[in-house]
């Protein structure tokens, strides 16, 4: 079975300019996620969809960051315009039960390898 | 607010060699806890994880993990560690009810000598 799967693995752009990351979740999983890390920095969240519909995005830095999953399967990321301090570790999770229903083994988050972004 | 401290940015053992990855959280009540390991190159994995019952829990690869509520602590321990133990260790916590996310701490780098 696939893993969470994200592209690019890196990719360096200059400020201003537009970046989309991609993240494939694993077949079935109705829930996403995008997490970020920031360099020497904790994981921090993003926010996370529900199939299609984004159920919480209170991690979303501003609003020059918008995440879509059309149709419920990948999701996107976009940055426009980039900025210096959007350069880091971007990671997509995906698992089949929310993380609340913490009991249950399908709410284990699998993730990505992540996208590492670098705005020069 | 929540939050996840390792207070351990690096550490270096030699091969063969017991390993404790220190992790503390604050937290408004009791979380489910994580710890998630990062390989180079590889996304992150699930080691192992609490959520009730026997505070001393099993995972992968050879590690367990203490829950301490009284220390509001999560460390991480393997007896003997291997080389292909190298990697980025990072401990999380989530919320019982209703929240949708992990917080992560800052992570903890371990390198082992031969």
């Amino acid at each position: 079975e696939a893993g969470v799967t994200q592209f690019p693995s890196h990719s360096v752009i200059e400020k201003g300019q537009t970046v989309t990351l991609r993240c494939d979740p694993i077949s079935g999983h109705d829930n996403l996620y995008w997490y970020r890390r920031v360099m020497g920095k904790e994981i921090k969240f993003l926010l996370h969809f529900v199939k299609e519909s984004k159920q919480d995005e209170s991690g979303m830095p501003n609003n020059r960051f918008l995440a879509e999953r059309t149709g419920g399967t990948y999701s996107t990321l976009k940055v426009q315009p980039a900025e210096l301090e959007d350069s880091g570790v971007y990671f997509c999770a995906s698992s089949q039960d929310p993380p609340w229903a913490g009991g249950s083994l399908n709410a284990e988050a699998f993730f990505g390898q992540g996208t590492r972004l670098t705005v020069v | 607010a929540q939050s996840v401290t390792q207070p351990d940015i690096h550490i270096t053992v030699s091969e063969g060699a017991s390993l404790e990855l220190r992790c503390n959280y604050s937290y408004g009540a009791t979380p489910y806890l994580f710890w998630y390991v990062q390989s180079p190159g590889q996304g992150l994995q699930l080691l192992l994880k609490y959520f009730s019952g026997d505070t001393l829990v099993q995972g992968i690869k050879g590690f367990e993990a203490e829950f301490k509520r009284s220390q509001s602590s999560f460390n991480l321990r393997k007896p003997s560690v291997h080389w292909s133990d190298a990697a980025e260790y990072f401990c999380a916590v989530g919320a019982r009810t209703g929240a949708n996310n992990l917080f992560f701490g800052t992570g903890t780098r371990l390198t082992v000598i031969p």
